[in-house]
Formats: C-alpha cells, sequence, structure tokens
C-alpha cells in the first residue's frame, strides 16, 4: 500500500540555518505530494505542494521538489527564523476518487535564536 | 473567519461515556474528512463524506459513527468511550477530493 517515511526529529537549528527534511514516498500510480505544517496548539496548514514529477512547491521561503527517480520529496529552506518551529508533516494523496491523504510520522523542528 | 471550526477544543469525559464532536466549514467546500492524531502525532483518516455521502470509512470501531447533515457540518459521535480513544480529533474540508484539504484547530479529547 502507499506510505510515506520522514525522517525522526526533533531538529534543533540555529537562526538562519539551513533546513532539510527527508521524505520518502511508497505508491502506486501518481500520488501528489504534499507538506502540512501544524504550529503549537492549531490545526494543520498547507505549506507547499507538487502534483506530478519534477514540479517544484514553494511557499515562505521553504522549497520541495517532487523526484520520481528516488520517489522523494525533500523539505527545504535556506534560512530558518524561529517562527518556523512547528511540526512538518509529508503527505501523499493517491489522486483517486476519495483522495484519501497518507502522513508522514512528522518532524517537529526546533529554531533557537 | 474560521473557515473550518470545531467544537469543542477539549474534552474530558469518563470512559463509558459517549460525546460528539461538531464541525462546519463556511467555505463552501463538498467534501470533508474526519482525522485521528495520537500522542506521538501520528495522523490517520477515519471517515471522509462528499456532499453528504461516505467516501472513505477507514478500519474504525463502530463506535465512532460520523453524521453529515448538509455539507457544511460533518460530526463525529463516539459511543462507549474507551482510553485509547484519547486524541486529537482533526476535521479537514477540501472543495474537491483532489484538492488541498484545509484543517481546523482540532478537537483534544481525553478519556479519565
Amino acid at each position: 500500500g502507499n506510505s510515506v517515511t520522514q525522517m525522526e526529529g526533533p531538529v534543533t537549528l540555529s537562526e538562519e540555518a539551513f533546513l532539510t527534511i527527508n521524505c520518502t514516498y511508497t505508491a502506486t500510480g501518481y500520488p501528489s505530494l504534499f507538506w502540512y505544517v501544524q504550529y503549537p496548539g492549531e490545526g494543520l496548514q498547507l505549506l507547499l505542494k507538487a502534483t506530478k514529477a519534477d514540479d517544484k512547491g514553494s511557499n515562505k521561503g521553504f522549497e520541495a521538489t517532487y523526484r520520481k527517480e528516488t520517489t522523494s520529496f525533500h523539505l527545504e529552506k535556506g534560512s530558518v527564523q524561529v517562527s518556523d518551529s512547528a511540526v512538518y508533516f509529508c503527505a501523499l494523496s493517491d489522486g483517486g476518487a476519495t483522495n484519501k491523504l497518507i502522513f508522514g510520522t512528522g518532524t517537529l523542528l526546533a529554531v533557537q535564536p | 473567519d474560521t473557515a473550518v471550526s470545531q467544537t469543542p477544543k477539549y474534552l474530558v469525559t469518563q470512559m463509558g461515556n459517549d460525546k460528539s464532536i461538531k464541525c462546519e466549514q463556511n467555505l463552501g467546500h463538498d467534501t470533508m474528512y474526519w482525522y485521528k492524531q495520537d500522542s506521538k502525532k501520528f495522523l490517520k483518516i477515519m471517515f471522509s463524506y462528499n456532499n453528504k455521502e461516505l467516501i472513505i470509512n477507514e478500519t474504525v470501531p463502530n463506535r465512532f459513527s460520523p453524521k453529515s447533515p448538509d455539507k457544511a457540518h460533518l460530526n463525529l459521535h463516539i459511543n462507549s468511550l474507551e482510553l485509547g480513544d484519547s486524541a486529537v480529533y482533526f476535521c479537514a474540508s477540501s472543495q474537491d477530493p483532489q484538492d488541498p484539504q484545509h484543517f481546523g484547530d482540532g478537537t483534544r479529547l481525553s478519556i479519565l
């Protein structure tokens, strides 16, 4: 079945450091890929998405490229801020009639001043 | 203007009780979802409705029963609550099943 694997956290960085959170997936067909972010005490917010191979999703300085050859969708940001501290979830949907979202386990990012 | 709102935000109750969580979205979306997030932050879909029709029903105990009176509302009723039901429950909506989902802020359910 479809699944998502992302690096375990917590990831602790200093402000302005480079961020990479790894995400790989297993899927049949051509899934859409997403990164969601969950700030403390809040629900999930869509951060970025990519719907086909080689697409790059970007938002708020975050980027991720849909790599079919390596089945990956790694999240990157060049310079993190304290306000980026949150839990980040990689997810896929099979794009079928139900669009069931399958999430990775989440990665806690803590950015220190 | 809250797009997807859930009530209550916190729910503390005893084992064996029956409780409901309500969800409303004002985005005009046709599809709504319920997810469960466990203590390790793992998220799993439970149910999805499209235009009031059930389209996803994962392996969830039948103590959990969703109800969609109209396409803007999807409520979750839980009978005979158990300790393992303690979690954060998230409601979400999307225009079509293929569109990104918008999440509510969650309901933290604690079973004593």
